[in-house]
């Protein structure tokens, strides 16, 4: 299984509103990744878990909440988001191993009105 | 500072020329050298890496990639083009010690015309 699923595909909040992003991954992989991605622009890194344990937060903002209940899981809670929270939300994982590359799934597309 | 740098926006190629996509990186130490592919509405997919070894990579989907450290460069090529490689393609780098971070370059548009 070479696949990163992330759950939901299309997610539309309001202001108010807390939600979650969920990122699932059976590859054994131990390192995971949030990603947010506007429009034709590269991916920007949000979080980093290296072995179920926070190690980058590239000063994101604390309506964003990442955890890691496990190797395999990750999830994104979403809570007052903006307007400008609207984007692409990109989940991956990698070995650790040396082997360096990023596995991606195909994103949760966020709308907040 | 890394840095990743794609000079085109877009890069148009007849179905069956060959084609090259290009990339320059600065970064201290020896890189590692990454090219990722996103089709409309997708994530990214891996597509080959230079870590080591070899300066000619080869990738998935007949790409392949040479890596050429006086000029910093590491240019994604295709002998033949093909309509279906039309898709945004990301250059990245990963610091020699930091191989959980990546810094990706802008993007650049690849349009295959029939």
């Amino acid at each position: 299984d070479t696949e990163v699923t992330q759950t939901p595909k299309h997610l539309v909040m309001g202001m108010t509103n807390k939600k979650s992003l969920k990122c699932e991954q059976h590859m054994g992989h131990r390192a995971m990744y949030w990603y947010k991605q506007k429009a034709k622009k590269p991916p920007e890194l949000m979080f980093v878990y290296s072995y179920e344990k926070l190690s980058i937060n590239e000063s994101v903002p604390s309506r964003f909440s990442p955890e890691c209940p496990n190797s395999s899981l990750l999830n994104l809670h979403l809570h007052a988001l903006q307007p400008e929270d609207s984007a692409l939300y990109l989940c991956a994982s990698s070995t650790r191993d040396g082997t360096y590359e990023q596995y991606f799934g195909p994103g949760t597309r966020l709308t907040v009105t | 500072a890394q840095s990743v740098a794609q000079p085109e926006d877009q890069v148009n190629v007849a179905e069956g020329n060959p084609l090259t996509v290009k990339c320059t990186y600065s970064v201290s130490g020896n890189p590692y050298l990454f090219w990722y592919v996103q089709y409309p509405n997708r994530g990214l997919q891996f597509l080959l890496k230079y870590i080591t070894g070899d300066n000619l990579v080869k990738g998935s989907y007949g790409f392949e990639a040479e890596f050429n450290k006086s000029q910093t460069s590491f240019h994604l090529k295709k002998p033949s083009a093909l309509v279906s490689d039309s898709a945004l393609y990301f250059c990245a780098v990963s610091p020699m010690n930091r191989d959980d971070k990546i810094i990706f370059g802008k993007g650049t548009r690849l349009h295959i015309l029939p």
